[in-house]
């Protein structure tokens, strides 16, 4: 079983709604969890993190983490067809001295204009 | 793309060949990481540096090998290229600390024939 498991999509929307992307995850030494964007033949751009449970607003996106449930989330409000591109969710595990983060697969989002 | 260069951009290769693959930041960030992305898997770690000549392997080291001789600079190289190495090869950099942000490059495209 993976750390770490993202839904694959595709996810499409009509321009204007309301986004919601997920992760689940299964270890609890998970402490710091990013977003990344990933346009197609392009490498992953960190979109924002969040420490612990809690929200985080950044414009039209929202990371929201449940850390009792291993859930986190990211809103992305008033889509744009720009928005359409591959989006990860990464995790830091600092306390187990892993260097690497741990990615889901990815979610791929077309926004229809 | 965070200062973060690599080259080439795409590589075609026969089974058996070396390959040398090249990150270049101009961050001065202390980490740097190689990654693969594949179908299903997501980013898995290869091998990572913590400083000048100072590495350490990831989950899927196997096949390949790292230098660091520059703060700027980070090589990742397949001995004896094999079918299986067929990936996009991402290099990232990082300050590390426990929200461990990294920072990606555009990605390398490699195909072994």
């Amino acid at each position: 079983q993976k750390e770490v498991e993202q839904d694959p999509g595709p996810l499409s929307v009509p321009e204007g709604a309301i986004v919601s992307l997920n992760c689940t995850y299964s270890n609890s030494a998970f402490q710091y969890f990013m977003w990344y964007r990933q346009y197609s033949r392009k490498g992953p751009e960190l979109l924002m993190y969040t420490y612990s449970s809690g929200n985080k607003e950044d414009g039209r996106f929202t990371a929201q983490v449940d850390k009792s449930s291993k859930y986190i989330s990211l809103f992305i409000r008033d889509s744009q067809p720009s928005d359409s591109a591959t989006y990860l969710c990464a995790m830091s595990a600092p306390r187990t001295g892993r260097r690497a983060l741990t990615f889901g697969s990815g979610t791929r989002l077309q926004v229809q204009p | 793309d965070a200062g973060i260069t690599q080259s080439p951009r795409h590589k075609v290769t026969e089974t058996g060949t070396p390959v040398t693959l090249r990150c270049h930041q101009t961050e001065n960030h202390r980490y740097m990481y190689w990654y693969r992305q594949d179908p299903g898997h997501g980013l898995r770690l290869i091998h990572y540096s913590y400083g000048v000549k100072d590495t350490d392997k990831g989950e899927v080291s196997d096949g390949y090998s790292v230098s660091r001789s520059k703060t700027e600079d980070f090589l990742l190289t397949l001995e004896s290229a094999t079918s299986s190495q067929t990936s996009v090869y991402f290099c990232a950099s990082g300050w590390g600390g426990d929200t461990n942000e990294q920072f990606f490059g555009p990605g390398t495209r490699l195909t072994v024939l």
